[in-house]
């Protein structure tokens, strides 16, 4: 119940195009869901968050969408350029006093010229 | 500001031994996590600091411990070293506890077990 379901496991999207990453839940006291990005030899680095009291988020080219009743949300990137080629990460938390994050697997995004 | 900052980068040690790492917050935060990422398990929650105190720990064996000091400074302490101890640890920041307050993350320790 505290996994964090990510998918696809990889993407090649071609330039100018839309890259959408699923993530799904099960337990319902998750309010915060964050994504982070992730380059090769960096540490993640927030990208977009939401909270379930909201449908949609957008951030420029960034979108978070959450289905609450699904228990689903995604990461939508318009536009998609070479330079967001990374790995993504969806991640959820309960809340409350701590902040501990449960990651999804993650997802290789390729961009392509 | 300046980010998170980790030491070392690299780190190779021998099964048997210990590691100690180090992490320094953003200045102002309070509150410091741990996670260790590998290809296998991918980011998993090792223990979370605020004010000096342990407020979260998670499903990882006695070996691993952490401390946070008045500074927010924080160590993590692997004893015993296994094989399977080699990963990315990630030390996090945040300005105060609770599970709205975004993480920063530093680019972490790639500690290797031979």
């Amino acid at each position: 119940q505290q996994q964090v379901k990510q998918s696809p496991q990889s993407l090649i999207v071609q330039k100018g195009g839309i890259s959408i990453i699923n993530c799904a839940y099960e337990n319902t006291a998750f309010d915060y869901f964050p994504w982070y990005q992730q380059f090769p030899g960096k540490g993640p680095a927030l990208l977009i968050a939401i909270r379930p009291d909201v449908s949609e988020k957008k951030e420029g080219r960034f979108t978070i969408s959450f289905n609450k009743s699904a228990k689903q949300f995604s990461l939508h990137i318009m536009d998609s350029q070479p330079g967001d080629s990374a790995t993504y990460f969806c991640a959820a938390s309960g809340g409350g006093a701590t902040n501990k994050l449960i990651f999804g697997t993650g997802t290789l995004l390729a961009v392509q010229p | 500001k300046a980010g998170v900052t980790q030491t070392p980068r690299y780190l190779i040690k021998t099964r048997g031994q210990q590691v100690t790492l180090s992490c320094s917050p953003i200045s102002g935060h309070r509150s410091v996590s741990w996670y260790q990422q590998t290809p296998g398990q991918g980011l998993q929650f090792l223990f979370e600091y605020f004010s000096e105190t342990q407020r979260n720990k998670g499903n990882f064996p006695g070996r691993f411990s952490g401390r946070q000091f008045s500074n927010s400074r924080s160590e993590m302490n692997v004893s015993t070293l296994e094989l399977g101890d080699s990963a990315l640890y990630l030390c996090a920041s945040s300005l105060v506890g609770g599970g709205w307050s975004p993480l920063h993350f530093g680019n972490g320790t790639r500690l290797t077990v031979t």
